[in-house]
């Protein structure tokens, strides 16, 4: 079955920085990656979906890449602010199980002013 | 802008009893499902939900757990006699369309969190 990694240490950045989340996965490279932002006691919220043949997506500060090859995508927020603090969820779909999302255990980031 | 809206906030149990947790998805989706994630752990799939019958589900969705769809409103997930083990956040999400066209972008409710004691 399809394995996700996603740092699971808190990143700590400073207010302006550029932040980096990796997603790492095992078996097969999905169609379609998604990136979900969480806030304590809330629901996934969609940010970001990248497909297998595209190499990069931007949404405003948001930038996310996927590289099929090693197996990972990249999330990146320019510009970080404080508000950028939670927790970064990395989703993949299973093709032959209803399309159904599997989701990465999230990197929580927290962006200090 | 529409969302999915779930009721209880909270709910608090006693071990064995029956609990239902409401979901109203966004209406003119189509297909629904329930996640759950245990405190600090990942967001798991339970259910997928199409047309009026469960297309997927998880390991962890056994015998005790149910879905429907009573109306043509609200989306229902009953666990008939809880377990300690299921203390956890359920999520509600909805998508608007064929998950076969493979993005399966997911709206998710705000969650019901059930405590067993």
């Amino acid at each position: 079955s399809q394995k996700i990694e996603q740092n699971s240490e808190a990143l700590n950045i400073q207010e302006g920085k550029t932040a980096t989340l990796t997603c790492n996965y095992t078996n097969y490279s999905p169609a379609y990656l998604q990136w979900y932002r969480q806030d304590p006691g809330r629901g996934p919220v969609f940010l970001l979906l990248i497909r297998e043949n595209e190499k990069e997506k931007r949404k405003e500060r948001l930038k996310v890449t996927f590289d099929t090859t090693l197996k990972q995508s990249l999330f990146h927020i320019t510009a970080s602010q404080p508000a950028d603090s939670a927790t970064y969820l990395c989703a993949l779909v299973t093709p032959n199980a209803g399309n159904m999302l599997t989701f990465g255990g999230g990197t929580r980031l927290m962006v200090k002013p | 802008e529409p969302e999915v809206t779930q009721t209880p906030s909270h709910q608090v149990t006693q071990m064995g009893q029956e609990v239902i947790l409401r979901c109203v998805p966004i209406s003119n989706h189509l297909y629904f499902y329930w996640y759950r994630q245990i405190l600090g752990q990942k967001v798991e799939f339970l259910v997928s939900f199409y047309n009026n019958e469960i297309s997927e589900k998880s390991e962890i969705f056994d015998d005790q757990f149910s879905v429907e769809r009573p109306d043509g409103s609200n989306f229902t997930l009953k666990i008939r006699s809880t377990k300690l083990e299921d203390s956890a956040m359920y999520f509600c999400a909805s998508n608007p369309g064929l998950p076969s066209s493979g993005a399966n972008v997911l709206t998710f409710g705000a969650g019901s969190r059930l405590t067993v004691l």
